[in-house]
């Protein structure tokens, strides 16, 4: 079954550096996502992505993140300089269409600021 | 942000009894629902979904129902396998965007 592959698992990193997550969504997928979930809280959504632009993003996504389709396969979250607030699981997601379909998520990378 | 309600946090069912799990919403603009089951470090799972034309969706041991006037939807799993003890998330978005609002999330345990 195809997948939605993120790495890596968990990345450790003082605050105040930048960090990159890395995303590989289904092939055929045309839509791509970024949620995160704080420990003990909701999964929250932060960004949508789709025809090489954001089409919708949360408050949560601010000046601080970025998201860029490099290639034809790779989808990022860079975060430009974290704080200890964006400790966070991050997933990855990807739909073919916008509609009621699932999407497919990531198994996600465990972001830790120290 | 509480427009998607999950208010049992958790709920536990005996191997081969129905599992029925709720969420409620406050907002009438949402017309597209998911349930997702989650494993410890693992991402969701989509398991199904409804659109708010629908007041009933199956699929094999899993059906979501809707109910567009008390804003409630629930998934009945028949009949619950261990397999199926996880985190159990519903979510909902409103057609023109792409965001999905999750609720907190509902530890369902299948005891053998």
């Amino acid at each position: 079954e195809p997948e939605v592959t993120q790495t890596p698992s968990h990345q450790v990193t003082q605050m105040g550096q930048e960090v990159i997550l890395r995303c590989v969504p289904i092939s055929n997928h045309l839509y791509f996502y970024w949620y995160r979930q704080i420990l003990g809280q909701k999964v929250e959504f932060l960004v949508s992505f789709y025809n090489n632009e954001i089409s919708e993003k949360s408050e949560i996504f601010d000046d601080q993140f970025s998201v860029e389709r490099p290639d034809g396969s790779n989808f990022t979250l860079k975060i430009r300089s974290t704080k200890l607030e964006d400790s966070a699981m991050y997933f990855c997601a990807s739909s073919e269409g916008q509609g009621a379909g699932g999407y497919t998520f990531g198994s996600g990378t465990r972001l830790t600021v120290v | 942000d509480q427009q998607v309600k999950q208010n049992s946090p958790s709920l536990s069912v005996q191997e081969g009894r129905i599992s029925i799990l709720n969420c409620d919403y406050t907002n009438s603009m949402f017309d597209y629902f998911l349930w997702y089951k989650k494993y410890p470090a693992e991402g969701p799972t989509f398991l199904i979904s409804i659109s708010s034309i629908k007041d009933k969706n199956e699929d094999g041991r899993f059906t979501v129902f809707l109910n567009k006037s008390a804003k409630h939807l629930s998934l009945h799993i028949v009949p619950s396998q261990p397999g199926d003890s996880a985190v159990y998330f519903c979510a909902a978005k409103a057609s023109g965007t792409y965001k999905y609002i999750f609720g907190t999330g509902t530890r369902l345990k299948v005891l053998a």
